[in-house]
C-alpha cells in the first residue's frame, strides 16, 4: 500500500532548462508535503515544503505545486543546474502532533547534463 | 550549530544476532524520528520519541525498539536480525513546537545482514 508514489524512477534534464517531478498521494489525511534531495552516502536534505491550505510555494529556483483534488503535487526547478543532480523524495505527512511522521515515495533521480 | 549525528556509519551482522545504532539530534531539537531506506526505496517511518516516549510508530514488529534520553539523543535496537534487516537505517531530529513537519537528517548508519 504505497500512499506516496513518485512513478519516473529517473529524469534527465539539459543545464538551464526546467526540470519537473511528479508525485501522487491517496491518504486524504495528508496535511502537509516536503521536498527532499539525497546525494550518495549523505541523509536527505529539506528543500521546500507546502501545506494543504496552499497551492504553490516558491524557493529561488524552487516551486512546488499542489493539487489537492488530483492528490498530486510537483516540483519544479528552474533553471536547473548540473549540482541539482541528485535522487529527489516527496514526502506527507499528517498534521497536529505527529510531525516527523512522514511518508516518502520511492525517489527519482534526477540528472542534469552541462 | 551542530547537525544530526549517527554511529556507527556503517556496520556488518550476522542473522540472529542484535544490533543498537546511535543518534544525537540537532541542537534545540525534542523529537527524534527513525526510518529505514532499503535500496531503491524512500525511506520508511519506524516510530518517533518525543520526551522519552515513543510518539508514534509504523509498521515494524516488536524486535525493533527505541530510546530516548534527557538530551534528546536517541538509540535503535534491532533484535533477532533478520536478512531483510539490511539497510540504511536514518535518524531525523526536529523541534516538534515549531510545526511544518521539516525533519533534519542525519547521514544514517549502513546496516548489512549476512
Amino acid at each position: 500500500d504505497q500512499q506516496v508514489k513518485q512513478n519516473s524512477p529517473s529524469l534527465s534534464v539539459q543545464e538551464g532548462r526546467i526540470s519537473i517531478l511528479n508525485c501522487d498521494y491517496t491518504n486524504s489525511m495528508f496535511d502537509y508535503f516536503l521536498w527532499y534531495k539525497k546525494y550518495p552516502a549523505e541523509g536527505p536534505t529539506f528543500l521546500i515544503s507546502i501545506s494543504s491550505i496552499k497551492d504553490k510555494n516558491e524557493d529561488g529556483r524552487f516551486t512546488v505545486f499542489l493539487n489537492k483534488s488530483a492528490k498530486h503535487l510537483s516540483l519544479h526547478i528552474v533553471p536547473s543546474q548540473p549540482g541539482d543532480s541528485a535522487v529527489y523524495f516527496c514526502a506527507a505527512g499528517p498534521g497536529g502532533t505527529s510531525y516527523g511522521k512522514l511518508t516518502f515515495g520511492q525517489g527519482t533521480i534526477l540528472t542534469v547534463h552541462p | 550549530e551542530t547537525g544530526v549525528t549517527q554511529s556507527p556509519t556503517h556496520l556488518i551482522k550476522t542473522r540472529g544476532q542484535q544490533v543498537t545504532l546511535r543518534c544525537s539530534s540537532q541542537s534545540g531539537h525534542n523529537t527524534v524520528s527513525w526510518y529505514q531506506q532499503a535500496l531503491g526505496q524512500g525511506p520508511q517511518f519506524i516510530f518517533q520519541y518525543y520526551r522519552e516516549e515513543e510518539n508514534g510508530r509504523g509498521n515494524f514488529p516488536p524486535r525493533f525498539s527505541g530510546l530516548q534520553f534527557p538530551n534528546y539523543s536517541s538509540e535503535l535496537n534491532v533484535n533477532a536480525l533478520e536478512l531483510d534487516d539490511s539497510a540504511l537505517y536514518l535518524c531525523a531530529s526536529t523541534f516538534r513546537d515549531r510545526g511544518a513537519g521539516e525533519l533534519f537528517f542525519g547521514e544514517g548508519s549502513r546496516l548489512t545482514v549476512l
